[in-house]
């Protein structure tokens, strides 16, 4: 089995400049989340999807990150503009229906100059 | 809102010796409880959940958890350490009816030879 695959794996880019990150879950998984993870703390969940539709996107900063999963399949994560602060690695997982267990991709690590 | 603790930043072991790697959580009701390991430049994989049922839980690559109701712990153990075992943990806990998963700041394991 395939699992989450993400892309780029790694960006650099200076503070203002936009960048995307692409996500393609395990198939026949519902939901996908994208989480943030910031070097030396835990990742924490930016959005979550079931099918095409956010379940959750409380701790999305929506002044500058935006997602979307238009055919409930792969799913892209957009940030504009971009500050220092947003460097991290960005981590995409996926998850049966009845979420249990979220399996993670490899992440692509962003670095804001 | 729930919360996970990882103690320690850092437990070193030699090789052949047993490890622990600590965790404590804060929920609300009974828990869903997951430990997943981090290798340099990897996404997260994971290794063991507790769910339900029976409180010692036994994952991948010989790795096992204790869930611990009465001390809300859920620490990660390993009878014999190797060297390959050298990693980044995180615990992480989420509620049954809420998606959102907490995840720890990590613990970085070290196994010397």
């Amino acid at each position: 089995e395939a699992g989450v695959a993400q892309s780029p794996r790694y960006k650099i880019i200076e503070k203002r400049q936009s960048v995307a990150f692409w996500c393609n879950p395990i198939s026949g998984h519902a939901t996908l989340y994208w989480y943030q993870q910031i070097l030396g703390q835990g990742p924490k969940l930016l959005i979550q999807f079931q099918n095409n539709g956010v379940v959750d996107d409380s701790q999305l900063p929506k002044d500058r990150f935006s997602a979307e999963r238009l055919k409930g399949v792969d799913s892209t994560l957009k940030i504009q503009p971009a500050k220092l602060e947003d460097s991290a690695v960005y981590l995409c997982a996926s998850s049966p229906l009845r979420p249990e267990t979220q399996y993670f991709g490899p992440g692509t690590r962003l670095t804001v100059l | 809102a729930q919360s996970v603790a990882q103690p320690e930043d850092q437990v070193n072991v030699a090789e052949g010796n047993p490890l622990t790697v600590k965790c404590t959580y804060s929920v609300s009701g009974n828990p869903y409880l997951f430990w997943y390991v981090q290798y340099p430049n990897r996404g997260l994989q994971f290794l063991l959940k507790y769910i339900t049922g029976d409180n010692l839980v036994k994952g991948s690559y010989g790795f096992e958890a204790e869930f611990n109701k009465s001390q809300t712990s859920f620490h990660l153990k390993k009878p014999s350490a190797l060297v390959s075992d050298s990693a980044l943990y995180f615990c992480a806990v989420r509620e049954p009816h809420n998606n959102d998963m907490r995840f720890g700041a990590g613990t970085r394991l070290t196994v010397k030879p």
